[in-house]
This record gives C-alpha cells, sequence and structure tokens, in this order.
C-alpha cells in the first residue's frame, strides 16, 4: 500500500544547479500539491493540480515549476537552485476539494549549498 | 502575517493526563478545521476534523473543540500515550472561486513522558 511516493529522500545542490522532484500517487487521486515546510512556518503550499494536464500557482511558486502529465504523478523543478529554497518538500494527493483530507508522501530533504 | 497560528512551539505532558493543543485563526471564512499528526521522517497525517457550523467532534481519544466567536480551536487528547509524541498541526480552509485553499499553522511538538 504505498500511497503517495517521493523520490529523492535527500538531495544536496550547488547554487544555479537543476533538479526535479518526484511525487507518484496511486489512489487515483484527482488533486496533488507541492508543499514546503521551513521552521516556525508550517506548510507553504507551491504549486497544486486538480487534474491530469493542469497546474496552479499556490502561495510560494516563484522559483519552481510543475507538470501533471499523467494522473498519477506531480513534479516538481528547480530551474536553478537557491539557497533560499533550502527545505523539506512535502507531496500531497487528495480525492476531492471537498472535506476530504490530503494524502502527504514523507518529504525530501533539499539542500542548496 | 499567519493566517492560523499555533503559539505554543512545544508541549510536554505525562502519560495518561490530558494533553490540550491550541489554534487561534484570523479569517473568519474559514469553513473547515483539520489536524494533522507527523512523526520524524515521515509526512504528516490526518486525524480529525471539524466543520465551522459544529462546535465539538469526537474520534475515540481524540476531541477537537471550535469556538468560532474567539476564532480558536483546541485538539484534546486523552489520555496521552507515548505513541502520541509528535508534530501536530492545525489547518484551515478557505472557500475560494476555483480552489479551496488550506493553510496550515507552524506545528506543536508534543512530548508524552512516560
Amino acid at each position: 500500500n504505498a500511497g503517495v511516493t517521493q523520490t529523492p529522500k535527500f538531495r544536496v545542490l550547488k547554487t544555479g544547479q537543476s533538479m526535479t522532484l518526484l511525487c507518484a500517487q496511486d489512489m487515483n487521486h484527482e488533486y496533488m500539491y507541492w508543499y514546503r515546510q521551513d521552521p516556525g512556518m508550517g506548510l507553504r503550499l507551491i504549486h497544486y493540480s486538480v487534474g491530469e494536464g493542469t497546474t496552479a500557482k499556490g502561495e510560494v511558486p516563484d522559483g519552481y515549476n510543475v507538470s501533471r502529465l499523467k494522473k498519477q504523478n506531480f513534479l516538481l523543478g528547480l530551474e536553478s537552485a537557491a539557497p533560499s529554497q533550502t527545505s523539506v518538500y512535502f507531496c500531497a494527493s487528495g480525492r476531492d476539494n471537498n472535506n476530504q483530507p490530503q494524502h502527504f508522501g514523507d518529504g525530501t530533504r533539499l539542500s542548496i549549498l | 502575517d499567519q493566517q492560523v497560528k499555533q503559539n505554543s512551539p512545544s508541549l510536554s505532558v505525562q502519560e495518561g493526563r490530558i494533553s490540550i493543543l491550541n489554534c487561534d485563526y484570523t479569517n473568519s471564512m474559514f469553513d473547515y478545521f483539520l489536524w494533522y499528526k507527523k512523526y520524524p521522517a515521515e509526512g504528516p497525517t490526518f486525524l480529525i476534523s471539524i466543520s465551522s457550523i459544529k462546535d465539538k467532534n469526537e474520534d475515540g481519544r481524540f476531541t477537537v473543540f471550535l469556538n468560532k466567536s474567539a476564532k480558536h480551536l483546541s485538539l484534546h487528547i486523552v489520555p496521552s500515550q507515548p505513541g502520541d509524541s509528535a508534530v501536530y498541526f492545525c489547518a484551515a480552509r478557505a472557500p475560494g472561486t476555483s480552489y479551496d485553499k488550506v493553510i496550515f499553522g507552524p506545528g506543536t511538538s508534543l512530548s508524552v513522558i512516560p
């Protein structure tokens, strides 16, 4: 019973490098989300998707791009990593947006040097 | 400006006693509230929720109370167990035109001492 799977779990990048974080869910959920968690700030929404082929900006989208080519996958890209993007990134999925809780992956810890 | 606040970063409680985690919010448009629990190196997991039209919701050892006039909710855990030691996030949903935004608080770290 995988649920939401994030890869990689850890990554260290140099400033200016690019990378893609992968998120896969096996629950056939329509909604998918990318959050970042920073100390004292809770979870902040970066981008979200309400279905295959759709994406939208969340609270803190700058410096990130996303794609949802397949319903089960939601990719988060950093085009040119900056130290301010050092964080723990969580992907989540949900069946809908009406009173249904989100299911989270175990996170990706990303450090930008 | 945080719309969902959890003013206690940490809380310690003896096993068997009651744990009370508090959450305050500023947006009167929030219509649904959730609590998530998070263990280290894992993602948050849903714990309990409450609609804004209710003032209490109970699920086993967990009860959430909502005071709309005070814009305050609390999570009660009775009795507390060592396995309850985790970070607890309060979250609130704001209805939108195309998407209902969920805002998370910063979390409270609960330690239940055996």
